[in-house]
């Protein structure tokens, strides 16, 4: 069965400007997670959605919020990006809490 | 408040040797364990996972993995190391009662030499 696509791979942004990745979950998992991974601060929880609510959130500013929608398909977004937003943003789904099943990522490089 | 530590930065064993991954995590009760890995520019791949029973856990690639309570630990063996094991391993635990928000180790790098 197919993973966790995450869409673009690569992604370069300007100071202030906004962004939406945007992640499929594996059919049938209504759990999505999003994770921030820099080499500084390392992996970092940002939110849950499950069944189109967010269920859990991390410690991110306002301007990092997501969506689910109705298909489990996921979107996050960034706005008034700043140099220290650029990092591997990693999509996870999950059917429950049987551990969760990452994709391969989206690079934001912001500049 | 909950952590995850990981003491070894980065770990280098010969192939065929043996190795063992340490992680120790402070929680309030006795969450679910995860070992994950991650290949440069790739996403993470479970390993193994721990949720209650027996505290031997065995994981995909011949990793294996031993719940401690009374040392808050989790770590990682593998008997034989083979050189595609080189990667970045983390460790991660998640609460029972709220959903998949998982806190992460700052991650072991393993550098396996021939």
């Amino acid at each position: 069965k197919a993973g966790v696509t995450q869409t673009p791979r690569y992604l370069i942004k300007t100071r202030g400007q906004q962004v939406t990745l945007s992640c499929s979950p594996i059919s049938g998992h209504r759990s999505v997670s999003w994770y921030q991974q820099t080499p500084g601060q390392g992996l970092q929880f940002l939110f849950e959605y499950f069944s189109e609510t967010q269920r859990n959130k991390g410690n991110f500013p306002g301007r990092f919020s997501g969506r689910q929608f109705s298909n489990s398909r996921s979107e996050m977004n960034v706005s008034t990006l700043e140099l220290g937003d650029s990092a591997l943003y990693l999509c996870a789904s999950s059917w429950g809490q049987g551990g969760e099943t990452f994709g391969s990522g989206t690079r934001l490089t912001v500049v | 408040a909950q952590s995850v530590t990981q003491p070894d930065i980065h770990i280098t064993v010969s192939e065929g040797a043996s190795l063992e991954l340490r992680c120790n995590y402070s929680y309030g009760a006795t969450p679910y364990l995860f070992w994950y890995v991650q290949s440069p520019g790739q996403g993470l791949q479970l390993l193994l996972k721990y949720f209650s029973g027996d505290t031997l856990v065995q994981g995909i690639k011949g990793f294996e993995a031993e719940f401690k309570r009374s040392q808050s630990s989790f770590n990682l063996r593998k008997p034989s190391v083979h050189w595609s094991d080189a990667a970045e391993y983390f460790c991660a635990v998640a609460s029972r009662n709220t959903g998949n928000q998982f806190y992460f180790g700052t991650g072991t790098s393993l550098t396996v030499i021939p």
